[in-house]
């Protein structure tokens, strides 16, 4: 059964720590994993990784990709609350589907 | 970057009628167009895939007539639930594909069954 799981569910940190998301997954016909961080309503989107080792980074966020031990982990420093959201993980396959996981809760408090 | 759009962005209706949502990708062509259903404090959850100018591909356990999915052009996909209960209340979210990975969703509809 293909599955997408992230850890930790929720999380609560003090502005300015680092945190560490965490996905896992087993996907048959892996194609690509990507990352949303989702606020109030639609996911938006953060990054995509096909490639294992290579890390893609975006201001204070960063993520990589280890297809061989089948996950992913997203990296925020220096939090911020504006940092405050759920991040989703999703893994996409041929034939056009997505699955994504539950979701990390991040609440960044001042 | 693309946009996907949807309207309306809230609905409310009484149990027994029919809603129509509409997901349009503004400044791209999408071939494929999905449709999310998000439940409280859950994942996004896949209900179908539509695709331009075909029937559209529904995830298990998803009632194809009770959610017709329509997607005639390459910018423009509909959702209608049909003669809808409270359990439809939620909030459904669309998203068009771009090759050949990357997905941009719409903002999203919350659905009121009454």
């Amino acid at each position: 059964e293909d599955k997408v799981v992230q850890s930790p569910l929720s999380l609560v940190v003090h502005e300015g720590d680092t945190v560490t998301l965490n996905c896992s997954y087993e996907v048959t016909n892996f194609r690509s994993l990507l990352w949303y961080k989702q606020e109030k309503k639609a996911p938006t989107f953060l990054f995509m990784l096909t490639s294992s080792g290579i890390e893609k980074k975006s201001g204070r966020l960063s993520s990589i990709l280890d297809k061989k031990e089948l996950f992913s982990i997203l990296n925020i420093t220096a939090t911020q609350t504006g940092d405050s959201a759920i991040y989703l993980c999703a893994v996409a396959r041929t034939g056009n589907q997505f699955y994504f996981g539950t979701g990390t809760s991040l609440t960044v408090i001042p | 970057g693309a946009v996907v759009s949807q309207h309306p962005s809230r609905v409310i209706c009484k149990s027994g009628t029919s809603v129509k949502i509409e997901c349009r990708s503004l400044d791209f062509q999408a071939t494929t167009m999905f449709w999310y259903r998000q439940f409280p404090k859950k994942s996004l959850m896949l209900m179908a895939t539509s695709n331009e100018g075909s029937k559209a591909t529904y995830e298990q356990g998803v009632e194809k007539d009770k959610f017709l999915i329509n997607h005639a052009s390459l910018t423009l996909s509909t959702l209608t639930v049909t003669s809808a209960h409270p359990e439809d209340s939620s909030f459904y979210i669309c998203s068009a594909r771009v090759p050949p990975y990357e997905q941009y969703f719409g903002p999203g509809t919350r659905l009121t069954v009454t």
